[in-house]
């Protein structure tokens, strides 16, 4: 049972474009929505989080977009750069629950120059 | 990050021995997990520990067994290694009450 769906699997994107992965989750439990950046080699390291409060958060070039009724979040990276290509994962959690992250199954994104 | 190392960074062995895979924090976090990252499947949780005394089975942990020798050290073994457990092994941390976890490098298990 898949509790968070990403899509999509893989996105090229040219240099300057936006780059948008979607995930969509199941568990109205579910509190806490988190994204990590996975680059080769690496472990993943959080880029960016929202609670469902809030629609939306920016940091920089990177915005989540949360749709509470729905049940839908997405990614968006403003101005892609080369420096972006990397493997991104969704996850959520249920912060009263039994505090896992849940995680979908990740998008590699190019971004060519 | 340095914070989190896991030893060794890259492993291959033959099927049917028994391997052990260790994780060392030195962020003073009391929860540590085990996650297995396979191309196409992202990240699956195999065991979990809050605490020292504190060891729970995520999703896949058939063929999994741990060990939290103290708040710093959570180590995985398999106790007789097949070759789909062939994948990319991390090892992460988070604080009490703290969302955020933190990943260790990596190992690379190949199981021939």
């Amino acid at each position: 049972q898949q509790q968070v769906k990403q899509s999509p699997q893989s996105l090229i994107v040219q240099k300057g474009g936006i780059s948008i992965i979607n995930c969509a989750y199941e568990n109205t439990a579910f509190d806490y929505f988190p994204w990590y950046q996975q680059f080769p080699g690496k472990g993943p390291a959080l880029l960016i989080a929202i609670r469902p409060d809030v629609s939306e958060k920016k940091e920089g070039r990177f915005t989540i977009s949360f749709n509470k009724s729905a049940k839908q979040f997405s990614l968006h990276i403003m101005d892609s750069q080369p420096g972006d290509s990397a493997t991104y994962f969704c996850a959520a959690k249920n912060q009263g629950g039994s505090e896992k992250l849940v995680f979908g199954k990740g998008t590699k994104l190019t971004v060519n120059p | 990050d340095a914070d989190v190392t896991q030893t060794p960074r890259n492993r291959i062995t033959k099927t049917g021995k028994r391997i052990m895979l260790e994780c060392s924090q030195t962020k003073g976090h009391d929860r540590m997990y085990w996650y297995r990252q396979d191309p196409g499947l992202g990240l699956r949780l195999i065991y979990y520990s809050f605490d020292v005394k504190d060891i729970n089975k995520g999703e896949i942990s058939d063929g999994y067994s741990v060990s939290r020798q103290a708040q710093a050290k959570f180590s995985l073994s398999l106790e007789s290694a097949i070759p789909n457990q062939t994948a990319l092994y991390f090892c992460a941390t988070s604080d009490l009450g703290a969302d955020t976890q933190y990943f260790g490098p990596g190992t690379r298990l190949t199981v021939l």
